[in-house]
């Protein structure tokens, strides 16, 4: 079946470490998304790639850094100059200009 | 820039009964509407698009939704609600926006709205 996987589903790490969220997809999308998500705020956008090699920031980039080495893998790393970093992370591809297919999502917690 | 407001955070109806959610937005032009649906701890998933002509469009689950230009609203509605539709609901704007010499399909969400079904 096609489609996106994160993980893990749940991360937890210590204040002042840097942490990567995975995101693979197999549904041969070239676009790729970056997600976050806090109660009462809906869903901001963090990086996209459009195309392997290339990616831009969102609308809340600080403090977060990505890659894309290959089409199917958008990694997502949270780095410690984040200062709010615990939220519910949603990776996301896309198909067409509009369409997007989302992740389960990983919920990461900093203690 | 663009905005969506879902004026409504929480929503509470009995299982059968019918269902609207508001949803605003703000926008110079006519934008890409859509309803999406998250179950709890889920990604998101789909509901319906309306992207131009007719002005109701039906999606998936049963659920429907009408823009309304001249006040700004893309309203979400179900005739009868079934307790699986418990869930979190988010309307999305979506424009094409250009950054770093490219152009791509932005989506700004509204802050959702959690339904609740009573039995």
């Amino acid at each position: 079946d096609g489609g996106i996987t994160q993980s893990p589903k749940y991360l937890f790490r210590k204040e002042g470490q840097n942490v990567t969220l995975s995101c693979e997809q197999n549904l041969n999308h070239d676009a790729m998304y970056w997600y976050r998500q806090d109660p009462g705020q809906g869903l901001r956008l963090i990086y996209y790639s459009q195309i392997v090699n290339d990616f831009q920031k969102g609308d809340i980039a600080e403090g977060y850094s990505v890659s894309r080495e290959k089409k199917e893998s958008f990694p997502l790393t949270v780095t410690s100059a984040q200062k709010n970093p615990t939220a519910f992370y949603l990776c996301a591809s896309s198909f067409g200009v509009f369409g997007r297919f989302f992740g389960p999502g990983t919920r990461l917690t900093v203690l | 820039a663009q905005s969506v407001t879902q004026p409504d955070i929480h929503i509470t109806v009995s299982e059968g009964a019918s269902l609207e959610l508001r949803c605003n937005y703000s926008y110079g032009a006519t934008p890409y509407l859509f309803w999406y649906v998250q179950s709890p701890g889920q990604g998101l998933q789909l509901l319906l698009k309306y992207f131009s002509g007719d002005t109701l469009v039906q999606g998936i689950k049963g659920f429907e939704a009408e823009f309304k230009r001249s006040q700004s609203s893309f309203n979400l509605r179900k005739p009868s609600v079934h307790w699986s539709d418990a869930a979190e609901y988010f309307c999305a704007v979506g424009i094409t926006a250009n950054a770093g010499g490219t152009s791509y399909g932005k989506l700004t969400f509204g802050q959702g709205t959690i339904l609740t079904v009573h039995p």
